[in-house]
């Protein structure tokens, strides 16, 4: 079956700090990859996302590239502000019904 | 332009109480969702649709129904609520064809607590 396992949390930073959440994956067939953001009381938000080998996935300053030979999707970030204080998923989905199996969550805090 | 709308925001029950979450997308998906979310955990898939009624279970359906009869609407049922039902709901959905695969969108989720 499909799982994703991502570095548990809390990741505490300070303002302009280097960030990276590491996500590893194992899936039946040729996934897409995807990092969500959960900021508090809010629903989940696409951050961004890569389909295929190689891609790399960036928006607001993040980044991850798709690792196919070490199943892996890390996200970085090269300075992050308080704002980017949040629960960060990564998931994939195969093609059987586009369902997402998403990692457990990493929280980011990031003090001034 | 909406999105996904979930109702309601919170809800408490009382054990073996039964109420339904709705959930209504405006994009014209086809491919609707699920998810219940537990304290400090990741999303886990409860039920999903690919149309108009089509359903299907995903990896924690037990306890749950769901009906699918519009594009738009997607509600989920708890009949007989447990205090293991307390968690936070999340509808989402998706456009998905044979030229590719869309990302889901998600609602604002539901905090259900039962006790």
């Amino acid at each position: 079956g499909n799982s994703v396992t991502q570095m548990e949390g809390p990741v505490t930073l300070s303002e302009e700090a280097f960030l990276t959440i590491n996500c590893t994956y194992t899936a039946t067939g040729y996934p897409s990859l995807f990092w969500y953001v959960q900021y508090p009381g809010e629903g989940l938000q696409l951050l961004l996302k890569a389909t295929k080998a190689d891609d790399k996935g960036s928006n607001k300053g993040f980044e991850a590239t798709y690792r196919k030979e070490t199943t892996s999707f890390h996200l970085e970030k090269g300075s992050v502000q308080v704002s980017d204080s949040a629960v960060y998923f990564c998931a994939l989905s195969t093609a059987a019904g586009n369902k997402l199996t998403f990692g457990g969550g990493t929280r980011v805090l990031v003090k001034p | 332009n909406a999105g996904v709308t979930q109702t309601p925001k919170f809800r408490i029950l009382k054990i073996g109480q039964s109420m339904t979450l709705q959930c209504t997308q405006d994009m014209n998906h086809n491919y609707m969702y699920w998810y219940r979310q537990d304290p400090g955990m990741g999303l886990k898939l409860i039920y999903y649709s690919v149309g108009a009624g089509i359903t299907d279970k995903g990896e924690v359906p037990n306890g749950y129904n769901v009906s699918r009869s519009t594009t738009e609407d997607f509600p989920l049922r708890l009949e007989l609520a447990a205090p293991s039902q307390t968690s936070v709901y999340f509808c989402a959905s998706s456009y998905s064809s044979p030229q590719g695969r869309g990302e889901q969108y998600f609602g604002p989720g539901t905090r259900l607590t039962v006790t």
